[in-house]
């Protein structure tokens, strides 16, 4: 157990939903990441907070959007869904160089 | 995008034997990480090595980093059957504001009894 825990662990939704996927990082950790896993691109990072600020953006979509709440759980928040929206997300928290990661939350789009 | 890229795709040995898997990448990094995840699952951190170290060991593990070449190796020793999972590289990019990891593909380990 990593100390990161995600809910919902499986989601099942439609197409033009919107969804929050919710993370709490392990104590007294200050960063959160997100990443989302698929079979075509693999994992790729999303975004990372610290501290309530947005600290790094990668390939995330217009669509989706995140942020870090000051008692540092963070929610990451997926609209006009898509098909290709299903995937793995996961989150990550660190302190220092290691990110811990959660067990994740499978979205299902149909 | 992705930065690793991870070799063998898969690896299928016996009990016993020992597993190598390696991990090419592209830019400086701060550091190189790896991760195991089983079928699906979260990802478990193994093992952190930073840019001006060479090898380092935990366990049945032993991880090198050759930054001239630009990658690295995961070796497990005395496979065990619950090794079998995913094994991921993800590096820290020099420069990198933040922290946030650049994973390879992923090589399939299977480790029959």
């Amino acid at each position: 157990d990593s100390g990161v825990t995600q809910t919902p662990k499986h989601l099942i939704t439609a197409t033009g939903q919107r969804v929050t996927l919710r993370c709490s990082p392990r104590s007294g950790d200050l960063s959160v990441y997100w990443y989302q896993q698929s079979l075509d691109q693999g994992l790729q990072f999303l975004i990372q907070y610290y501290n309530g600020e947005e600290r790094a953006k990668g390939n995330i979509l217009e669509r989706f959007s995140a942020q870090q709440f000051p008692d540092l759980h963070s929610e990451l928040n997926l609209s006009s869904l898509e098909l290709g929206d299903s995937a793995l997300y996961f989150c990550a928290s660190s302190n220092r160089d290691e990110q811990f990661f959660g067990p994740g939350t499978r979205l299902t789009v149909l | 995008s992705q930065q690793g890229e991870e070799d063998p795709q898969a690896l299928s040995i016996q009990e016993g034997e020992n597993a190598t898997m390696n991990c090419s990448y592209k830019t400086s990094i701060n550091n190189l990480q790896w991760y195991r995840q089983n079928s699906g699952r979260g990802l478990v951190h193994l093992i952190l090595i930073r840019s001006n170290e060479r090898e380092k060991h935990s366990g049945r593990l032993r991880v090198t980093l050759d930054t001239s070449k630009k990658s690295s190796s995961l070796l497990i020793t005395a496979s065990r059957a619950a090794d079998t999972a995913s094994y991921f590289c993800a590096t820290d990019e020099l420069g990198n504001q933040g922290g946030k990891l650049i994973f390879g593909q992923g090589t399939e380990l299977s480790v029959k009894p």
